[in-house]
């Protein structure tokens, strides 16, 4: 059974960056079947997929276009976990972010992390 | 890389059908056949309702179905039921973009 432990501060300053880690119980982070990824829910965006990494032979990410200049997800094979930075954060980013395993779909969720961005 | 288009709501009574329609492009809906169906209740993680365009996992019940023609998807709820009032959410993927999700349909069952 997948589950998958959430983990980071809930307050973030204006311009600095958000991180966020997610650890992986029951699946490895370097499956060649699966792909882990970040996703946030605010009231004014519904769901927002932001970016995955995944292993087939080598490391690949993929990032929404939407934060693409300022997104970074990064695996950690030693400790079967993936983490989440965004830089430059605003207001904007306030919002549930989730972490979540897709094998083309999303199939186990993380416990979701409320983040908000204020001074 | 936009938002898919969906409707803000829809609503329907029980024992009727609804079908919510998740509009894209060819640079996602339209270019593959990786179009999936989320239902979201609040403070609740989303849960897969429909894979691939129109499959179902195992659990999920076949009142629920999904097709897609062009860049336009669509679930089909049929013998609606209260339970089934929530948020939907359709999501394809996008090539190198990864995901990406429409803006969400509040199913109201009256």
């Amino acid at each position: 059974q997948v589950q998958l432990q959430q983990s980071g501060p809930g307050l973030v300053k204006p311009s600095q960056t958000l991180s966020l880690t997610c650890a992986i119980s029951g699946d490895s982070v370097s499956s060649n079947s699966a792909a882990w990824n970040w996703i946030r829910q605010s009231p004014s965006r519904g769901l927002e997929f932001l970016g995955r990494t995944y292993y087939r032979s080598k490391w690949y990410n993929e990032y929404a276009a939407s934060v693409k200049s300022r997104i970074s997800i990064m695996p950690d094979t030693s400790k079967n976990q993936f983490s989440l930075q965004l830089n430059s954060v605003t207001p904007e980013d306030t919002a549930l972010y989730h972490c979540a395993r897709d094998l083309a779909y999303f199939d186990n969720w993380g416990q979701g992390i409320l983040v908000t961005v204020s001074s | 890389q936009s938002a898919l288009t969906q409707p803000r709501s829809v609503s329907g009574s029980p024992g009727q059908s609804v079908t919510i329609s998740c509009t894209g492009t060819s640079s996602d809906v339209g270019g593959y056949n990786y179009v999936s169906w989320y239902q979201h209740h609040p403070g609740i993680a989303p849960k897969v309702m429909i894979y691939a365009v129109s499959k179902r996992p195992s659990g999920v019940p076949d009142r629920f179905s999904g097709s897609k023609s062009g860049n336009t998807a669509s679930l089909t709820i049929s013998g609606l039921q209260a339970e089934d009032e929530a948020d939907y959410y359709c999501c394809s993927h996008a090539g190198i973009y990864g995901w990406v999700f429409g803006g969400g349909t509040k199913l109201t069952v009256l």
